[in-house]
């Protein structure tokens, strides 16, 4: 049962256009959303995060949008970079389970010069 | 900064041989998370741990155990390694002390083959 899903595996973009990831997620009990970013032979680092009282969190060019009543969030990258190319994970959390994470799958973003 | 460093980056291991992995920490970070990624998977939750001493199952426990005695430290131990534990491990550690909205911080990553 996965509750936090990336349905698309990958996306190209263009550099300089707007990428855009998207998330959805089952599970109405999740109050802490997070976007991390993952090189090849690396660990994940984190990027933005935003709490579900909010519907936008923005820390420079990454700005994430969360709607909850469609159970979705979007991390937008305005402008996009060659080195935002990555696999960016959406997670989610809820209260009173330990600070456990719930991952969706990852969606691979190749940002052409 | 926070700091999680994993003993290895790249291990290889034989069927049935016991294999240990190490993660330390050292922000005095009360939870520690032990996740295998593969691909189309995500990332899939272990063993967690919010204490010395204290263990909790993840998501995919079977043929994994933990240890963690030290605080800054968290063992992930696989019993007999079988060629579907063949993955990238990754270790974690988040603040705790109550609050949801935790960030975790994740090590390098060990990658293990198992053959």
């Amino acid at each position: 049962d996965q509750q936090v899903k990336q349905n698309s595996p990958s996306l190209s973009v263009q550099e300089g256009r707007i990428s855009i990831l998207n998330c959805d997620y089952t599970n109405s009990m999740f109050d802490y959303f997070l976007w991390y970013k993952k090189y090849p032979a690396e660990g994940p680092t984190f990027l933005i995060s935003i709490s579900s009282i909010k519907d936008k969190n923005e820390d420079g060019r990454f700005t994430v949008f969360l709607n909850k009543s469609a159970k979705h969030l979007s991390l937008h990258i305005v402008p996009s970079q060659p080195g935002d190319s990555a696999v960016y994970f959406c997670a989610a959390s809820m209260y009173n389970q330990g600070g456990k994470l719930i991952f969706g799958q990852g969606t691979e973003l190749s940002v052409k010069p | 900064d926070v700091k999680v460093t994993q003993s290895s980056r790249y291990l290889v291991k034989r069927t049935g041989e016991k294999v240990f992995l190490e993660c330390v920490q050292d922000m005095d970070h009360e939870n520690m998370f032990w996740y295998r990624q593969d691909p189309g998977l995500g990332l899939r939750l272990i063993y967690f741990s919010y204490d010395v001493k204290m263990k909790e199952k993840g998501d995919i426990p079977e043929g994994y155990s933990v240890s963690r005695e030290k605080k800054e430290r968290f063992s992930l131990i696989l019993e007999s390694a079988s060629t579907n534990q063949t993955s990238m491990y990754l270790c974690a550690s988040s603040l705790a002390g109550g609050s949801t909205q935790e960030t975790q911080y994740f090590g390098p990553g060990t990658r293990l083959l198992v053959l």
